[in-house]
């Protein structure tokens, strides 16, 4: 099975900041890598597929890239709107799995 | 709108059975895989279950495979969980969710697979004696 691990598990930003959060997966998965912001009580939104597509309506200051198995997503100028948890998912033949998510807090 | 409502959840004891029912609208239920994931209170998102927009060939975790069986009824636009044998560890939020027609791979039989485009709001399955 591939293991996704991400980092940091919680990140600490003022409004305004630039942000990354890193994705890793145990192997290769074609860049098949999709990240979803989830609030409390809410579900989950996808916000990118395919490594680096951004999904219709979400703002451009998100960005995904990298490929094999290191993924990167960066929020540019963080908004009030942005604190929530990151997920990150690998979907590549035929198996899912998320990484463990990580929490971005007001600083 | 594109819309999906679970329904089943509820309290039940170790080892019990529980049906969890999930009804599409908006889209053409038929043409997408669809998907189970899970939440424990607190905790991250853990994948389930995938079917492929047909029925029949279908995907499983290991934490749940030979207990939970999922299927779908086209003719209803109905996605299904049957969750037998339940343990303490599968008390969660349980979400279907609908894969996105794009971005992804498709198997030889014309089936698609992807991210995971809408989601439902959720119901919550506690396992408790």
């Amino acid at each position: 099975d591939i293991q996704m691990t991400q980092s940091p598990s919680t990140l600490s930003a003022p409004v305004g900041d630039r942000v990354t959060i890193t994705c890793r997966a145990s192997q290769s998965i074609n860049n098949y890598l999709a990240w979803y912001q989830q609030k409390p009580g809410k579900a989950p939104k996808l916000l990118i597929y395919k490594a680096s597509t951004l999904e219709t309506g979400v703002p451009s200051r998100f960005t995904g890239s990298g490929s094999g198995t290191e993924f990167t997503l960066t929020i540019t100028a963080v908004q009030p709107d942005d604190f929530a948890t990151y997920y990150c998912q690998q979907y590549n033949d035929y198996s899912w799995a998320f990484g463990q998510g990580t929490k971005l807090e007001i600083k | 709108d594109v819309q999906l409502v679970e329904s089943g959840g509820g309290l039940v004891q170790p080892g019990g059975s529980l049906r969890l029912s999930c009804v599409a609208s908006g889209f053409t239920f038929s043409n997408f895989a669809m998907n189970w994931v899970r939440q424990a209170p607190g905790k991250g998102l853990e994948w389930v279950s995938t079917i492929r927009n047909s029925g029949g060939t279908t995907y499983s975790a290991d934490s749940v495979k030979g207990r939970f069986t999922i299927s779908r009824d086209n003719s209803e636009n109905t996605l299904y969980l049957q969750m037998n044998d339940l343990r303490g560890e599968d008390t969660a939020v349980y979400y279907c969710a609908k894969t996105f027609g794009g971005g992804g791979y498709c198997s030889i039989g014309g089936s698609c697979y992807s991210a995971f485009d809408i989601w439902g709001q959720g119901t919550m399955v506690t396992v408790s004696s």
